[in-house]
């Protein structure tokens, strides 16, 4: 059974990079056909869509974060991570890892991580 | 950039009653890349529909997906007491570059 794990620091410094890592277990990363992202969800607010990756290193970003979002890949440790640099408490946030399906008749984020929580705070 | 909005932002019904929730786009969403997921609190999202009507694997049949272009229906035949909390409705579009969107979505309150 598919797993995805969230880890990284729980509090982060304004102006400075939030990193976060997902760890995939039951399953390779490698799989043709998913790609990888991050989806955040501000305390008592709706999902926001940040980026994916294909484990072949190929990533797409929403426009708004574009700026400040890498997402990266490590295939030898089936782990995926995230990079948002210059952060304020705006992106105080519940961050998701989670498993995008894209097919020719349908799409989906059928997997996701238990999320984690990141506050941003001096 | 396609925007997603639900309506309404709260549902107020009881068990054994019908919802449906609306959502409707900006511009026309291909029926393939319209997908429906239930959040509960302090819980991921889950999965409910994938290609506007189809049902994801283990999602009861009293939940069901319809429409097409801009506005899309996720409908509740009858409410249990689980089935108590925020749905959202998400596009994927390819173009300019592939991208995913979510509405802000519905809350379904006793």
């Amino acid at each position: 059974q598919l797993q995805l794990q969230e880890s990284g620091p729980g509090l982060v410094k304004p102006s400075e990079t939030l990193s976060l890592t997902c760890t995939v277990s039951g399953g390779s990363i490698t799989t043709t056909g998913y790609y990888w992202g991050w989806i955040r969800q501000p305390p008592g607010k709706g999902l926001e869509w940040i980026g994916v990756i294909y484990y072949s290193g190929t990533t797409y970003y929403s426009p708004s974060l574009k700026s400040r979002v890498t997402i990266s890949v490590d295939t030898s440790k089936n782990q995926f991570s995230l990079n948002l640099n210059s952060v304020t408490a705006a992106d105080t946030a519940v961050y998701y890892c989670a498993r995008h399906v894209i097919g020719p008749y349908s799409s989906a984020t059928d997997q996701w991580g238990q999320g984690t929580l990141v506050t941003v705070s001096s | 950039e396609v925007v997603l909005t639900q309506s309404p932002g709260t549902l107020s019904l009881s068990p054994g009653e019908r919802a449906a929730l609306s959502c409707r786009a900006t511009q026309s969403v291909s029926s393939s890349y319209l997908a429906w997921y239930q959040q509960k609190p302090g819980q991921a999202p889950r999965l409910l529909i994938y290609g506007a009507s189809r049902r994801a694997t283990g999602i009861p049949d009293r939940f069901s997906g319809s429409g097409s272009g801009t506005d899309f229906t996720l409908t509740i035949s009858r409410l249990e007491p689980e089935d108590f909390a925020v749905y959202y409705c998400q596009q994927y579009s390819s173009s300019p570059t592939p991208a995913w969107t979510f509405g802000q979505g519905t809350k379904v309150e006793i």
